[in-house]
């Protein structure tokens, strides 16, 4: 069964920084995509970054480019996010996902629980 | 950017109904098109992925037909499970997009 279990959300200052983790298993990790995608409170879904299966490939939505590093550990199963720079904006429930190959062109078929950052002053 | 814009945004209907949902893409995204459904406090569920095929363990009663920029989610006979909110997304290029969401509600 494919788990995706995130942490490391939190309450953070205006222009502070936080590091999200993923935990998967059940599955080969480093055969497939990963994504991040997140849902501000009482809106719609909004996708942040996608890493391809090596790690080397990345895409940032515009509103985070320039603040937010997605990587991946294919040796321990573990996805990351690095948040700098935050933004009262960036108050969402941040999911980790799956996609359904290696690279583009897969829809995410498997979506952790999520994991709150509220950026407060 | 590719907008995605779904419709209704929000529907009444009663168990047993056929429910249609509308999602128009700003450009063709040719059949690069998921459909989530995303029940209250809980993560997204992949219903539909490249337009019309059925995820693995999803109800036959769910379908997905278009390409292009036009797209349908259809579902047969409503069911008391499916009272959730449905999001369309494009995968054809970054950055991704999705619809701003279809709150399907009981009648």
């Amino acid at each position: 069964e494919v788990q995706l279990l995130e942490s490391g959300g939190g309450l953070v200052h205006p222009g502070g920084s936080l590091r999200l983790s993923c935990a998967a298993s059940g599955f080969t990790f480093s055969g497939y995509s990963m994504s991040w995608v997140r849902q501000a409170p009482g809106k719609g879904l909004e996708w942040v970054s996608v890493i391809y299966s090596g790690g080397s490939t990345t895409y940032y939505a515009d509103s985070v480019k320039g603040r937010f590093t997605i990587s991946r550990d294919n040796s321990r199963d573990m996805l990351t996010l690095q948040m700098n720079s935050l933004r009262a904006e960036d108050t969402a429930v941040y999911y980790c996902a799956k996609g359904g190959g290696p690279l583009r062109y897969y829809a995410l078929d498997a979506w952790g629980q999520g994991t709150t950052v509220t950026v407060s002053s | 950017d590719i907008q995605m814009t779904q419709s209704p945004s929000s529907l009444s209907a009663s168990v047993g109904d056929r429910v249609t949902i509308t999602c128009r893409a700003s450009q063709s995204i040719n059949s690069w098109l998921a459909w989530y459904q995303q029940k209250s406090g809980k993560a997204p569920k992949l219903l539909i992925y490249k337009a019309s095929s059925l995820e693995r363990g999803v109800p036959s009663r769910f379908s997905g037909s278009g390409s292009g920029t036009e797209f349908t989610l259809t579902i047969s006979s409503l069911q008391p499970d499916d009272f959730a909110t449905y999001y369309c997304q494009q995968y054809n290029s970054y950055p991704w997009t999705f619809g701003q969401g279809t709150k399907v509600e009981i009648k």
